[in-house]
C-alpha cells in the first residue's frame, strides 16, 4: 500500500523477552519518527530518523530501547529485557521533509500494539 | 518540555451540532497540527496551523500565536467525526529537534 506499514500489528511478549518492531514509510519520505501511546494519553516522541542517521533520540526512555534505520527506509525499534510498563501502541510516522511546514504533512502507521506480559 | 492542555477531555454530540476544541500551549511554537484519531487508532493530520486560520469542509481551525492557543472547529457533525481530536506542537528553539509534543486529546463521540 502507499501508507506507512507497521509489523506486527499486535505482540504479546512475556517480561524479560526481546522484541522488534518494523516501520516501512512511505516510499521517498526522508524523515522517520515513532512515537509511544499509552492508553487515555497523547503520542509521546521516541525518536526521528534523518536518512539514516536519528537525528533526535532524547526521548527515547532509556537503554534498553534502540532503533535502526540502515538504509534510510525500513526502521527497526528495538526493546531488550522488556517490561510491563513497555506496554503500549508504538507508532511510526514518515514524511518528505523534517519538521513542520505547511504541505509537510506527517503521516502515521496503524501502530503497533504490545503488550508485556 | 512544553505544555500542550486541550479542553474538553471529552464531548459528546448528537449529530448535526457544532462544537469548539481548544489547545493551550506553554511557549512560543514553530509548528501546530490538530489531528483525529479514529476508533482504529489511526491518526490522521488534519491541520498545519502555527498561526491564523484555516477551513477544510466543516472543520475550521485557528491559532493565535501571540496568545498561546488554538481552536477547532467542527461544523454539522456527523458519526464519522467521532474519535479523539489531538493538538501537537513543536517548540520553537534552537537545536529544539522536530519532535511534536501532544496534548491527552479531546475525545469526542457524535450520537445519531
Amino acid at each position: 500500500g502507499a501508507g506507512v506499514s507497521q509489523t506486527p500489528s499486535n505482540k504479546v511478549t512475556e517480561k524479560g523477552k526481546y522484541v522488534e518492531l518494523r516501520c516501512d514509510p512511505i516510499s521517498g519520505h526522508t524523515a522517520l519518527y515513532w512515537y509511544r501511546q499509552s492508553l487515555g494519553q497523547g503520542p509521546e516522541f521516541l525518536i526521528y530518523f534523518q536518512g539514516t542517521g536519528a537525528a533526535d533520540d532524547s526521548g527515547l526512555p532509556n537503554d534498553r530501547f534502540f532503533a535502526v534505520r540502515p538504509e534510510g527506509s525500513v526502521s527497526t525499534l528495538k526493546i531488550q529485557r522488556t517490561e510491563r510498563g513497555d506496554s503500549a501502541v508504538y507508532l511510526c510516522a514518515s514524511s518528505p521533509q523534517p519538521g513542520g511546514a505547511s504541505g509537510n504533512t506527517i503521516y502515521f502507521g496503524e501502530g503497533s500494539w504490545l503488550t508485556v506480559v | 518540555g512544553i505544555q500542550v492542555e486541550q479542553s474538553p477531555p471529552d464531548l459528546i454530540l448528537q449529530e448535526g451540532a457544532n462544537s469548539t476544541l481548544r489547545c493551550n500551549f506553554s511557549d512560543s511554537v514553530n509548528n501546530l497540527q490538530w489531528f483525529h484519531q479514529n476508533p482504529w487508532g489511526q491518526l490522521i493530520n488534519l491541520f498545519y496551523i502555527p498561526s491564523g486560520t484555516k477551513q477544510n469542509g466543516r472543520l475550521s481551525a485557528t491559532t493565535v500565536a501571540t496568545e498561546r492557543y488554538s481552536l477547532l472547529y467542527i461544523s454539522s457533525s456527523q458519526t464519522t467525526d467521532s474519535g479523539v481530536y489531538f493538538c501537537a506542537v513543536e517548540k520553537k528553539a534552537p537545536n529544539s529537534g522536530y519532535a511534536l509534543n501532544f496534548g491527552k486529546g479531546t475525545s469526542l463521540l457524535v450520537t445519531p
